[in-house]
């Protein structure tokens, strides 16, 4: 079974209004971490958000929440007020802090900001 | 994430060569992993170190990949016999000792095999 599952290749969105990229995740282990990630078109890996399997709120880091349900172990990523620079792809991962500590990524989602 | 120091940067291999790269992790960071990332995909775990071992290897092809992290200096990665399908970029990424919190990742090594 995929340890994480982003379902959009690709997603498109209008400059200024915001979007969802869908991520979901199997485990086990109690203990885990979620993040995202952004790629952009230079290729670097950029750290966007984290969240953690016992936090009770759900994260936040300027323009970008993670709206976290843990029942569903779904984990989406949000990005309010969307800019031209947002364009790139976005993957979601994982890290069981009980097996290994490997970490799990997507396949990504490919984000397109239109203006 | 710019801690991370990869080289190098851009490596073009003909078929049958080797290949090699480096990983310097953030300073203080004992735990390095390795992805591979295909054209239009996804990063592919392949190996997770500490210093001095191999903790998990279950993403690295059985022949001709091989990985360290010595006790001094950075982490290599090393492809024997290159094929056309090694072609990948290649990224690094290291964790602190005592944290879960964040990978960080380097710019990644870009191997094209002719």
């Amino acid at each position: 079974a995929q340890k994480i599952t982003q379902t959009q290749p690709g997603m498109f969105v209008q400059e200024k209004e915001a979007v969802t990229l869908d991520c979901t995740y199997d485990t086990s282990d109690p203990s885990y971490g979620l993040f995202w990630y952004k790629q952009p078109s230079s290729g670097e890996m950029i750290f966007l958000i984290y969240q953690g399997s016992y936090d009770q709120q759900n994260a936040t880091e300027g323009r970008y929440s993670l709206n976290f349900q843990k029942a569903r172990k779904s984990a989406n990523l949000v990005i309010s007020a969307s800019q031209l620079g947002d364009s790139a792809m976005y993957f979601c991962a994982m890290r069981e802090v009980n097996t290994g500590n490997q970490f799990y990524f997507g396949t990504g989602t490919s984000l397109t900001v239109i203006p | 994430n710019a801690g991370v120091m990869q080289n190098p940067r851009h490596l073009v291999r003909r078929r049958g060569q080797e290949a090699r790269l480096r990983c310097s992790p953030m300073k203080g960071h004992s735990h390095v992993y390795w992805y591979r990332q295909l054209p239009e995909e996804g990063l592919k775990f392949m190996v997770y170190l500490q210093k001095e071992n191999i903790i998990d290897e279950s993403g690295m092809p059985k022949e001709r990949f091989s990985a360290e992290f010595p006790k001094e200096g950075p982490s290599i990665l090393r492809i024997q016999q290159v094929v056309r399908g090694d072609s990948a970029a290649y990224f690094c990424a290291s964790s602190p000792r005592d944290s879960g919190r964040e990978l960080f990742f380097g710019e990644g090594s870009r191997l094209t095999v002719l």
